[in-house]
């Protein structure tokens, strides 16, 4: 039972227009959520959260967005450039547990 | 210093080989993980750290033997492993105890193990 998934494993964007990745999660115990982007050969390095009393958090060009009621999450980053191409990982936390669990991954490529 | 620093970077291993995996953190961050990450799949939690003590254990076999000397630290003992356990070994730090962590890891490079 996977509990938070990336329904894309790849996004293809031009350079200059939005990236939009996609998670759903389906325990209603998770109460913060994050994004990771890991380049290869590298660990992932977190990037942008959301708390779940919040409906939107920004940052610079990264916003995420939560619908509790739809458990769903996004992530926009605006204006994609080529070094965001990475792989992007949606973590949902039950922070009384105090774990993170993850989604398999979206493989973001921005062509200039 | 923001790093989390893993080493070896690469191991291959024979399944009676004894090897370990070190991690080291100088954050100042009081929980450490491990992560088991096979190619195209996310991060899975092995073991938490909180306070130098074992938290978590998620159901791992025995033959994967975590410890953490002290807080900077954190080993993960290998042996008698099998080909199937060939994969990227991720350690991570949080600021807080893992019980009040938010989630935001600082993740290492990794260590990517081979086992023949």
């Amino acid at each position: 039972d996977q509990q938070v998934k990336q329904n894309s494993p790849s996004l293809s964007v031009q350079e200059g227009r939005i990236s939009i990745l996609n998670c759903d999660y389906t325990n209603s115990m998770f109460d913060y959520f994050l994004w990771y982007k890991k380049y290869p050969a590298e660990g992932p390095t977190f990037l942008i959260s959301i708390s779940s009393i919040k409906d939107k958090n920004e940052d610079g060009r990264f916003t995420v967005f939560l619908n509790k009621s739809a458990k769903h999450l996004s992530l926009h980053i605006v204006p994609s450039q080529p070094g965001d191409s990475a792989v992007y990982f949606c973590a949902a936390s039950d922070t009384n547990a105090g774990k993170s669990t993850f989604g398999d991954g979206t493989t973001l490529t921005v062509k200039p | 210093d923001t790093e989390v620093t893993q080493t070896p970077k690469h191991l291959v291993m024979g399944m009676t080989n004894k090897k370990s995996l070190k991690c080291e953190q100088h954050m100042g961050h009081r929980a450490m993980y491990w992560y088991k990450q096979k190619a195209k799949k996310p991060p899975e939690l092995m073991f938490v750290y909180s306070y130098e003590k074992l938290s978590i254990n998620e159901s791992v076999p025995s033959r994967f033997s975590p410890e953490c000397p002290n807080s900077s630290l954190l080993n993960l003992h290998l042996h008698a492993l099998q080909p199937e356990d060939s994969a990227l070994y991720l350690c991570a730090s949080s600021q807080v105890s893992f019980d009040k962590n938010t989630g935001e890891l600082f993740f290492g490079e990794g260590s990517r193990l081979t086992v023949l």
